[in-house]
């Protein structure tokens, strides 16, 4: 069966530091993998994805993932983190493709000045 | 503009009274769905659709029901709804069958049943 884990609940960070937020996968096939971001208030909007080839993603944002297949990792980054990244953010493996989205239980970023 | 419109956005309804909850897409995608978000379990697929009238369960469908008449149209149904089906719902589509292709989501619909 599938999962996506996030382990980190909640993490702060200070404006211009950078910033990891990690995603474990266990899923039979070559997953379909994406990290969607949610605005309070908000709907969810795709920050990048990964379907096959280079490893490293560039998204929206100025943020970045890396597929590690040997670890089963699709960590998020972004070298420098600005108050406006202050969000909920989601992990997911797209069961069907991009479609039929299994999720992790999410990481809320916050900001400090 | 390509969106996902989701009615209502916040609902407060009594338990037992039956509820639909629409969403709309204008990308002619094959692939809508829908998910419920609640704290501390990130999101939850209920039901899909991968086209007319073809729908099927999803991780938690119990005590919902939808329908798939035309492409564009996908509503959430709550027949009977309870306390523990108040959430946060949200809608998506996606093409289907593409490999490079992503989901597009809704506002979502706060729903409360007291």
């Amino acid at each position: 069966a599938q999962s996506v884990t996030q382990p980190d609940i909640h993490i702060t960070v200070s404006e211009g530091a950078s910033l990891e937020l990690r995603c474990n996968y266990s899923y039979g096939a070559t997953p379909y993998l994406f990290w969607y971001v949610q605005s309070p208030g908000q709907g969810l909007q795709l920050l990048l994805k990964y379907f096959s080839g280079d490893t490293l993603v560039q998204g929206i944002k100025g943020f970045e993932a890396e597929f590690k297949r040997s670890q089963s990792s699709f960590n998020l980054r972004k070298p420098s983190v600005h108050w406006s990244d202050a969000a909920e953010y989601f992990c997911a493996v797209g069961r069907t493709g991009a479609n039929n989205l299994f999720f992790g239980t999410g990481t809320r970023l916050t900001v400090i000045p | 503009e390509a969106q996902v419109t989701q009615n209502p956005r916040y609902l407060i309804t009594v338990t037992g009274k039956k509820l639909t909850v629409t969403c709309s897409q204008n990308m002619n995608h094959e692939y809508m769905s829908w998910y419920r978000q609640d704290p501390g379990l990130g999101l939850r697929q209920i039901y899909y659709s991968m086209n007319v009238e073809v729908t099927d369960k999803g991780d938690v469908p119990e005590g919902y029901k939808v329908s798939r008449k035309e492409k564009r149209n996908f509503p959430l149904i709550l027949e009977s709804p309870s306390p523990n089906q108040t959430s946060l719902y949200f809608c998506a589509s996606s093409f289907l069958g593409r490999g490079d292709t992503e989901a597009f989501f809704g506002q979502g619909t706060r729903l409360t049943v007291v």
